[in-house]
């Protein structure tokens, strides 16, 4: 199946600095990519679509501000944890799929620990 | 947007056929029926997808009555290492996937 690479695995920032998250689908082109959040035991929650050369389509509840995604190019796309603080503490997964109606693929996740 | 209803966890013994059932009342004509494993600080990973009817791959199969408003994962022959949890979605396209809380399968040996 295609490749969702997703960088770094795991990252620990201090609070109130912020955190690169990278999404790349490496054997094909994701025109639409989703960032989810997972808290411990519970299932994915989707935060955004992001869409290559448009802005990202937020969930409810999801700070535009905070959460900067970036969609550059078809095989990559970026989330940012600006301003962090040890409640934006989670686990964070990519998907990509090469279309709307084909399955996802997910990247590896990134824990992200802020202390 | 259909939801969709599971088992919150299930046991089982490594060697036996596990199958897990999906509840998707309000699954809508253009749906598709899509499951995913997820260990611990992992992605979900792609299990088998379908429409109707039985779809079977190298992993799993998928059972599909007529009516579509249910759906049964079936793992044949599971081992330790088929411990995870195990999502139902149901969807039209990847936009309006909604995650449920998932089926927690522990395999004992």
């Amino acid at each position: 199946g295609a490749v969702v690479s997703q960088h770094p695995s795991r990252v620990i920032c201090k609070s109130g600095t912020s955190v690169k998250i990278e999404c790349r689908s490496l054997d094909f082109q994701a025109t639409t990519m989703f960032w989810y959040r997972q808290f411990p035991k519970q299932s994915l929650m989707l935060m955004a679509t992001s869409n290559e050369g448009s802005k990202a389509t937020y969930e409810q509840g999801v700070e535009k501000d905070k959460f900067l995604i970036n969609h550059a190019s078809l095989t990559l796309s970026t989330l940012t944890v600006t301003s962090a603080h040890p409640e934006d503490s989670s686990f964070y997964i990519c998907s990509a799929s090469i279309r709307e109606d084909t399955e996802a693929f997910f990247g590896q996740g990134t824990r992200l620990t802020v202390v | 947007l259909a939801k969709t209803t599971q088992p919150i966890s299930m046991d089982s013994y490594e060697g036996q056929e596990v199958n897990i059932t999906c509840s998707h009342n309000n699954i809508a004509t253009n749906d598709y029926i899509t499951w995913y494993q997820q260990f611990p600080s992992q992605g979900p990973r792609f299990i088998i997808q379908g429409y109707k009817t039985k779809v079977t791959n190298e992993v799993a199969s998928l059972f599909i009555p007529a009516d579509r408003k249910s759906s049964t994962l079936s793992l044949p022959r599971v081992s330790l290492s088929d411990t995870a949890v195990y999502y139902c979605l149901v969807g039209d396209s990847n936009y309006q996937l909604i995650w449920g809380a998932g089926t927690k399968l522990i395999i004992k040996p």
